[in-house]
């Protein structure tokens, strides 16, 4: 069975300073990875994934990951926070060759300060 | 990016009358859906995966007869909740893939429905 996790249920960040939140996986085989962002009463915005490839990963609105299979982590950051970024994110797996859906993370609340 | 859209944003409705909710994909076909139940401050729970023109799976521990899942056409899949009582209020979100099944496609989410039973 194919699992994530969250270990952090919020991080706190300075405006304009850099931010990390962490994910670790497990799957059987090989993972595709995702990370989505949420903001309150909305659905699930993409902001990047990794299929294969270069293991640093670029997305929208300046966030990027990095892939790393020795520790099965697929850490989101940024260089420099905005305010804007605070919201609800969430990584996820799907198992190549396995089932359709992703399995989602539990999430965390990303809050930055001005 | 594509665009799911899902119709209502919210419900109100009294126990024991059913709800439906729309999930359609604006500007592509998605063969395949994800109905997901979201409880405050948790995680996205799949409930079921629905495939256009064949019955939905139902993930272990959702009711199939209370959440009637239907995926009649490859732009529109709908979750009705049954007799709803109070404890099936919750944010629920729909989700399509853009492309064929195997594809590494991400999910494309609906903006959610929030339903309340009274």
């Amino acid at each position: 069975a194919q699992s994530v996790a969250q270990p952090e249920d919020q991080v706190n960040v300075a405006e304009g300073n850099p931010l990390t939140v962490k994910c670790t996986y497990s799957v059987s085989g090989n993972p595709y990875l995702f990370w989505y962002v949420q903001y309150p009463n909305r659905g699930l915005q993409f902001l990047l994934k990794y299929i294969t490839g270069d293991n640093l990963v670029k997305g929208s609105y300046g966030f990027e990951a990095e892939f790393n299979k020795s520790q099965t982590s697929f850490h989101l950051k940024k260089p420099s926070a905005l305010v804007s970024d605070s919201a609800l994110y969430f990584c996820a797996v799907r198992e190549i060759g396995g089932a359709d859906g992703l399995t989602f993370g539990k999430g965390t609340h990303l809050i930055i300060q001005p | 990016g594509a665009v799911v859209s899902q119709h209502p944003s919210w419900v109100i409705c009294k126990s024991g009358t059913s709800v439906k909710i729309e999930c359609r994909s604006l500007d592509f076909q998605a063969t395949t859906m994800f109905w997901y139940r979201q409880f405050p401050k948790q995680s996205l729970m799949l409930m079921a995966t629905s495939n256009e023109g064949s019955k939905a799976t139902y993930e272990q521990g959702v009711e199939k007869d209370k959440f009637l899942i239907n995926h009649a056409s490859l732009t529109l899949s709908t979750l009705t909740v049954t007799s709803a009582h109070p404890e099936d209020s919750s944010f629920y979100i729909c989700s399509a893939r853009h492309g064929y099944r195997g594809h590494t496609g991400e999910l494309f989410f609906g903006e959610g429905s929030r339903l309340t039973v009274l």
